[in-house]
């Protein structure tokens, strides 16, 4: 059974760049067909995904957020990272990571809360 | 691009049947799905497409999706079920999310 695990910095700085990374056990990030993806949900608010990695290395990212996002991918680790950039007040979330398996998400990580704030 | 929406909230009472409904343009031509979120917990998907169930999810939970509108069926709703359920679909290589529905069994 696959299983994901958000890491980093639970607060950030505004204009400071939010990095996180999920790592995947129970199955190889580079087997299978499978995007993997973030998704964040800001408090009392509803889901956004933030984009995926596929596990060839190509990306796609919301377009609401692309001039922001980075997400790259570590396979020797078994692991995948989000970068956002220039972050505000606004981009305080719990942030998920998930495999995508087609057009669903099946597996999450527990989440991982993120603050903005100076 | 791609929107789709859900109704804020939705009540029901115990042992009866819960009606969730989440629509976009065009809905049937794609595939859609359903979360329940429970306070401090991360999203589960209870129907993928359309209206299959994962394993592991009750036969209570059900699914439709037909024309711009689709909805998950609850039957005869337990305490156990009150949760906030999002529908998603894909469409043009992104996920889109509904905005949710709180769903209260009172």
């Amino acid at each position: 059974q696959v299983q994901l695990q958000e890491s980093g910095p639970g607060l950030v700085k505004p204009s400071q760049t939010l990095s996180l990374t999920c790592t995947v056990s129970g199955g190889s990030i580079s087997s299978g067909d499978y995007y993997w993806s973030w998704i964040r949900q800001p408090p009392g608010k509803g889901l956004e995904w933030i984009g995926y990695i596929y596990y060839r290395g190509s990306t796609y990212y919301n377009p609401s957020l692309k001039s922001r996002v980075t997400i790259s991918v570590d396979t020797s680790k078994n692991q995948f990272s989000l970068n956002l950039s220039s972050v505000t007040a606004a981009d305080t979330a719990v942030y998920y990571c998930a495999r995508g398996d087609a057009e669903y998400f099946q597996h999450w990580g527990q989440g991982t809360l993120v603050t903005v704030s100076s | 691009s791609y929107e789709l929406t859900q109704p804020p909230s939705v009540s029901v009472s115990p042992g009866q049947t819960a009606s969730i409904i989440c629509s976009g343009d065009k809905l049937g031509d794609k595939y859609a799905c359903w979360y329940q979120q429970k306070p401090g917990q991360s999203p589960v998907l209870v129907i993928y497409q359309n209206s299959k169930r994962p394993s592991g999810i009750p036969e209570r939970f059900s699914g439709s999706n037909s024309g711009n509108t689709a909805t998950l069926t609850i039957s005869g709703t337990q305490a156990m079920d009150e949760a906030d359920y999002y529908c998603q679909a894909w469409d043009s290589s992104t996920w889109v999310f509904g905005g949710g529905t709180k769903l209260t069994v009172l």
